[in-house]
This record gives structure tokens, C-alpha cells and sequence, in this order.
């Protein structure tokens, strides 16, 4: 079975300071890992995959497979990444995304 | 920018009744999917469908549900008889590659 877990349902962050959000994954296998954001009544977006190794708006994450994470990362917050984020698993031969339950980022001005 | 689409953005219907959620994929699009979130839970995936019939589907998706693509264009959702239970948001997505998903701005579905 594959699991995703985002241990915090609220993050909240001065503008300008570093982001973390944090993502944990289950699974057997070699997974594909993505971060989708959705910004205030809006659609879902892919924000970055982990095997384009981009960075997409200031955004990285890298695969520990170790750890079995793929933490969100950004050194210098901005007000426009308020948002939900989620972690997302698709697993090798499967059709389905597997999401955990998202993360409300608020940055402060 | 290519967008998929839903229709319509919210349905509000009787238990026990027939609802039929439209989706308009990206048009390349190879892979279709539909996804749901109840309120304040994450987001579920239901069902996938490649060339022409269903490549996977979850627990939830039960005899209660179909999904057609009856013409090139449109990609439907169907619940037969809705329980209160099916409120939700209901989210369509596709995608040219099996792992690339772009996804709609959903149907929020409240049955009474």
C-alpha cells in the first residue's frame, strides 16, 4: 500500500524567511513523488515533479529515498505563496495519485 | 494555455438520484482521471481511464459508479443512486503520460 503523509495541517511563516513543508512517503517500490498547490479558489496545479529535479517559483524538493521524504523547499518566502500544498505519490505501473492530506501555508507580511 | 474543464462548478441534487459530472480533458490527452475530496479530507483518487475503458479504479469506486467518454471531447462521471455520503468535490484531471496529471477546477456535488 502506498501512504503519503503531510504531518502539518498549518504552516505559517514571516515574508522572507525559509519554508519547509514537510512530506513523507510509504512505498515498496520506486515511487514518482510530486508537489501540486492550490492557490485560493483555484485548481490544483502541478508545482514540481521530483524527476525534473526543477525549480519552479523559488521551489525545490529533493528525494530522500533513505528517509522516504520529499520535503518542499524555499529560502526566501513571498506573500503570493500562500496556498495549500500537497504531496503526491504515483507508483511505479500505477495510474493513480496517492495525495496526502495538504499543507495550508499563510506567509505573513 | 490549455485548461480542463468541468461542468458544472456545483450540483446540488436529491439522495437517490442520478448525477452525471462532465469533464472536457486537454485535448491531446491520453490518460483521464477522476478524483474526489470530501471536506476536510485529502484528496481520493477513483478511477482512470485509457483507450477507451477503465485502467484502474479504487475501493470507492463502486457499481454505483460508471465513467464514459462518449465522444472525442467530453469524459463523464456517473453516480447512479448518490448517497449523502458522495458530497464532495469531485476533480477530473488528464494527461499525455501516465504520471503527468493536469487537473480541473471541480464540481462541488452536495446531496440532500
Amino acid at each position: 500500500a502506498q501512504r503519503v503523509t503531510q504531518p502539518e495541517k498549518l504552516l505559517s511563516v514571516f515574508k522572507g524567511a525559509p519554508v519547509e513543508l514537510k512530506c513523507n512517503y510509504s512505498y515498496s517500490g520506486s515511487p514518482e513523488l510530486f508537489w501540486y498547490v492550490q492557490y485560493s479558489r483555484q485548481r490544483l496545479q502541478l508545482l514540481l515533479r521530483h524527476i525534473s529535479r526543477e525549480s519552479i517559483k523559488g521551489f525545490t524538493a529533493d528525494l530522500n529515498k533513505g528517509e522516504t521524504s520529499f520535503h518542499l523547499k524555499k529560502p526566501f518566502a513571498q506573500e503570493e505563496d500562500s496556498a495549500m500544498y500537497y504531496c503526491a505519490l504515483n507508483g511505479a505501473g500505477s495510474y493513480q495519485l496517492t495525495f496526502g492530506k495538504g499543507t495550508k501555508l499563510s506567509v505573513i507580511p | 494555455e490549455p485548461e480542463v474543464t468541468q461542468t458544472p462548478s456545483h450540483q446540488v441534487t436529491q439522495m437517490g438520484q442520478e448525477v452525471i459530472l462532465r469533464c472536457v480533458p486537454i485535448s491531446n490527452h491520453l490518460y483521464f482521471y477522476w478524483y474526489r475530496q470530501i471536506l476536510g479530507q485529502k484528496v481520493e483518487f477513483l478511477v482512470s481511464f485509457y483507450n477507451n475503458e477503465i485502467s484502474e479504479k479504487s475501493e470507492i469506486f463502486d457499481d454505483q459508479f460508471s465513467v464514459e467518454r462518449p465522444d472525442g471531447s467530453n469524459f463523464t462521471l456517473k453516480i447512479r443512486s448518490t448517497k449523502l455520503e458522495d458530497s464532495a468535490m469531485y476533480f477530473c484531471a488528464s494527461g499525455s503520460l501516465q504520471e503527468t496529471q493536469y487537473f480541473g477546477p471541480g464540481t462541488r456535488l452536495l446531496v440532500l
